[in-house]
């Protein structure tokens, strides 16, 4: 069963931090994504790789970026964390076209 | 830029009583279609997918969902809904960029 793993269930930070969120995938997926889910507003995509150094910008990627310097390993940073970044955040992976594997999701909150 | 729109937000039923959730698409081409659920406190799982052939697909837990070329359109169904169904659902589309709907919150009563 493909497994996604993200590094924290829960995190909290304060303003202007720079925060790292990590996430694992162990099915050799082409394809990563992170997401942020807010209440009413569903799933906005934030970015996506789809390959080893390959990144593009999804729906908000305002105030993010991310690295993908191994295929299994994705991470998204918050350059300067604010509290209109406090959510909870998705990442998932797949091969292309096929569905996605998410994981459990990492709530954070910005104090 | 393609969109997924999901008709209804919050839906509430009892239980054995059917369920339609609305799902509509903006995109031209070729698609493949997802609907997910996410249960209270879990991770998004899926639910069923369409890539091609009989629109009419199958998932678990006694789901379906049509899809209507002509109307954009991937209506996800139940006949008979549990207390168990409780949950977020979304309906999401491919190519591209992934595109997720808004979401359905159903909650079933017992």
């Amino acid at each position: 069963d493909v497994k996604v793993t993200q590094s924290s269930r829960y995190l909290v930070k304060r303003t202007g931090e720079k925060v790292f969120l990590e996430c694992v995938q162990d099915m050799d997926h082409e394809n990563m994504f992170w997401y942020r889910q807010d209440p009413g507003l569903g799933l906005r995509l934030i970015y996506f790789s789809y390959d080893v150094k390959m990144k593009e910008k999804g729906d908000i990627p305002e105030g993010y970026s991310v690295s993908r310097e191994k295929k299994e390993r994705f991470s998204l940073i918050l350059e300067s964390a604010s509290t209109n970044q406090t959510s909870m955040y998705l990442c998932a992976s797949s091969y292309r076209g096929q569905p996605q594997h998410f994981g459990d999701g990492t709530r954070l909150s910005i104090l | 830029a393609q969109s997924v729109s999901q008709h209804n937000h919050h839906v509430i039923l009892s239980e054995a009583a059917s369920l339609e959730l609305g799902c509509n698409y903006s995109y031209g081409g070729t698609v493949n279609l997802f609907w997910y659920v996410q249960y209270p406190g879990q991770h998004l799982q899926l639910l069923l997918k369409y890539f091609s052939g009989d629109p009419l697909v199958k998932g678990i837990k006694g789901f379906e969902a049509e899809f209507i070329k002509s109307k954009f359109s991937f209506n996800l169904r139940k006949p008979s809904v549990q207390w168990s169904d409780t949950a977020e659902y979304f309906c999401a589309v491919i190519p591209g960029k992934s595109t997720f709907g808004d979401g359905t919150t159903l909650t079933v009563k017992p």
